[in-house]
């Protein structure tokens, strides 16, 4: 069966600072991976999504950049987080019947 | 562009009971895919049904239904004999085939009181 990993569960960083999420999936090959961001008690906003190895897509400018660096990883980054950086960060993998499987998300918080 | 609206922030059920959310779309797409996700306060994504446009048969999970309405560009989720363990933020999400993007909803908070 397939799993998704997210990490760290939970982040604490200074402004300025840079930044890593990653993500893993197991069980499933050349997946479409998904980075969202969801601020507290509202919907998930899209920012990078990646349909093979090096192809990254961006849906919101910004000073967040993703990789794919091999098959079923998927990383975050940030050279200098910003405080409207703060929010919870989900990964997402796509099923070829198009269901979308989520990691346990990751909780930022720039201070 | 494709927008998805949920026009309900907050809903309460009695335990037991039955409550149905709302979700409506706006598409010029022709092959949809529509879902249900539940997000506990662990913040966990959860799946809970999907529903392909092209299939006229309402889809069904359990407790769990939708009144899947077309024409109407209308999709959404009944629960039946609520749990406390439904109690959850749901988001409505769509599809279109070809775009690789998930458009959400901004969610309704369910409370299910015992």
């Amino acid at each position: 069966s397939q799993t998704i990993h997210q990490w760290p569960a939970t982040l604490v960083q200074p402004v300025g600072s840079p930044l890593s999420l990653e993500c893993t999936v197991e069980g499933t090959s050349n997946p479409n991976l998904y980075w969202y961001r969801q601020a507290a008690g509202r919907g998930l906003q899209l920012l990078f999504y990646s349909v093979g190895i090096g192809q990254i897509s961006s849906e919101v400018p910004q000073n967040l950049s993703a990789s794919r660096p091999q098959d079923r990883q998927f990383i975050l980054s940030s050279k200098k987080l910003l405080l409207s950086d703060s929010g919870f960060y989900l990964c997402a993998w796509s099923s070829p019947s198009y269901e979308q499987y989520f990691g346990p998300g990751t909780r930022l918080t720039v201070t | 562009a494709q927008t998805v609206t949920q026009s309900q922030p907050e809903m309460s059920v009695q335990e037991a009971e039955t409550v149905t959310l709302s979700c409506t779309y706006d598409t010029s797409e022709n092959n949809y895919y529509l879902f249900w996700y539940k997000q506990p306060p662990s913040r966990q994504m959860i799946l809970v049904i999907r529903q392909e446009a092209y299939k006229q048969q309402n889809a069904t999970e359990n407790r769990f239904s939708v009144n899947f309405q077309k024409a109407a560009k209308s999709f959404s989720l009944k629960i039946s004999d609520s749990q406390l363990g439904d109690t959850a933020m749901y988001f409505c999400a769509f599809y279109a085939e070809g775009t690789y993007k998930y458009i959400f909803g901004t969610g309704t908070r369910l409370k299910v009181l015992a």
